[in-house]
């Protein structure tokens, strides 16, 4: 079945540094994927996705991610994170003939001031 | 423009007791998801409409579940009876004609604490 996955459950960079959270996902074609951000209290956020061509995908918020077909991943990055950037940060691919998203268990992300 | 509009932002609730959980989609909106957000299971689809009509509610966890989707503008998620493995966030997400699940708006979701 397809699914993604999240390898890193909590991760604390501090602010104006980089960042890099990783996706892999298993799937036999080319899948759909997505980032989504929840803040606390919050629902989920659409920052990016990814269906076919440039496999540089820029977001909102000043997030990009990659397609890599060769290492099955999606990775999210961030050249500078700001404190407001504390979410938790959940990839997805689209599954069920477009009409279902399938998320990974999402990374809580914690930026040290 | 509002959003996706759920309703009660937080419900706490005695085992047993009927539970119903409220929606508002976008306006303009075709497609209405329901999904659950829990420690163990993280995000669940539970259910799907399409121009007001269920079309894939195989994430439904059983027959103590339902929803309805009477109108384009409101859908409801009940829970009878409900049980303390229901506690969990409710999202209800919706998205444009033709969008899918590739540009779902989410709402803030519904807090169940079933004591």
């Amino acid at each position: 079945a397809q699914s993604v996955t999240q390898p890193d459950i909590h991760i604390t960079v501090s602010e104006g540094a980089s960042l890099e959270l990783r996706c892999n996902y298993s799937y036999g074609a080319t899948p759909y994927l997505f980032w989504y951000v929840q803040s606390p209290g919050q629902g989920l956020q659409l920052l990016l996705k990814y269906f076919s061509g440039d496999t540089l995908v820029q977001g909102i918020k000043g997030f990009e991610a990659e397609f890599k077909r060769s290492q099955s991943s999606f990775n999210l990055r961030k050249p500078s994170v700001h404190w407001s950037d504390a979410a938790e940060y959940f990839c997805a691919v689209l599954t069920g003939g477009g009409n279902k998203l399938t998320f990974g268990t999402g990374t809580q992300l914690k930026v040290e001031l | 423009d509002a959003g996706v509009i759920q309703s009660p932002r937080h419900e706490v609730t005695e085992m047993g007791q009927e539970v119903t959980l409220r929606c508002k989609p976008i306006s303009g909106h075709n497609s209405l998801f329901w999904y659950r957000q829990t420690m163990m299971r993280g995000l669940e689809l539970l259910i799907y409409f399409n121009n007001n009509v269920p079309i894939d509610d195989s994430g439904m966890p059983e027959d103590r579940f339902s929803a309805k989707m009477p109108n384009a503008s409101f859908s409801t998620l009940k829970i009878q009876p409900s049980e303390p493995r229901d506690s969990a966030v409710y999202f209800c997400a919706s998205s444009l004609p033709g969008t899918g699940a590739t540009e779902a708006f989410f709402g803030q979701g519904t807090r169940l604490t079933v004591v």
